[in-house]
């Protein structure tokens, strides 16, 4: 089955400084790539997502790369501010059958004001 | 257009005990997925719904079971409970159909086994 790694566990960024989250994926067959922030005691909330016909997905300050070839996607934050301090899960899914999520490990964000 | 709710929020519960966990998915969407999430971990896939039929299920006993209403709100049954079944347990709702669609979590509801 897929399995996703997610590095680095812990993150430390200074505010306004930019951050980067990097996945990785084993199965080639996935084709959707999510990006979920969880507040302490809160739901995850999406907050980018990407498919594997597209190289890049920017959103305001969020923005997503992925290198099928590699089975790598990042996520990267400009701008940081205090507000983006979370967990951050990266998440694999494949369109056979069911659209079950794999997600990441998890890492969690500190933005130092 | 409603979002995903789920109840109760909370739960305490004894090993050996059986709990029921129910989700209302997001207005117009047919498939409710559940997933388990550890403290400290990703959540981690139990199974899904999708139109009142299981459609896909991951590493987990089959002590841990669900099903669908025909308003796609879903119930997770977990018998025999476990120490480590203790967990916040999210259901997330999706359109379906195989197109890999967003999916949006509920609020989650933590379990606490003792």
């Amino acid at each position: 089955g897929e399995n996703v790694e997610q590095h680095p566990s812990t993150l430390s960024v200074q505010e306004g400084d930019s951050a980067v989250i990097k996945c990785t994926y084993s199965d080639s067959a996935s084709n959707y790539f999510p990006w979920y922030k969880q507040e302490l005691g809160k739901r995850p909330q999406l907050i980018i997502d990407i498919r594997s016909n597209v190289g890049e997905k920017k959103d305001q300050r969020i923005a997503v790369t992925l290198n099928k070839t590699a089975k790598h996607f990042s996520l990267h934050i400009t701008e940081t501010q205090p507000e983006d301090s979370a967990v951050y899960f990266c998440a694999a899914s494949t369109s056979s059958g069911n659209e079950k999520l794999t997600f990441g490990t998890g890492t969690r964000l500190t933005i130092i004001p | 257009e409603t979002g995903v709710t789920q109840s109760p929020t909370h739960l305490i519960k004894t090993r050996g005990q059986q709990v029921t966990l129910r989700c209302s998915s997001q207005s117009g969407h047919n498939t409710v997925s559940w997933y388990q999430q550890a403290l400290g971990q990703g959540p981690q896939f139990i199974f899904q719904y999708y139109r009142e039929e299981e459609n896909g299920r991951g590493n987990f006993p089959p002590r841990f079971s669900g099903l669908q209403f025909p308003n796609y709100s879903s119930e997770l049954n977990v018998n025999a409970l476990e120490l480590d079944d203790s967990a916040l347990y999210l259901c997330a709702s999706s359109l379906g159909g195989g197109l890999t669609s967003e999916q949006f979590f509920g609020p989650g509801t933590r379990l606490t086994v003792l």
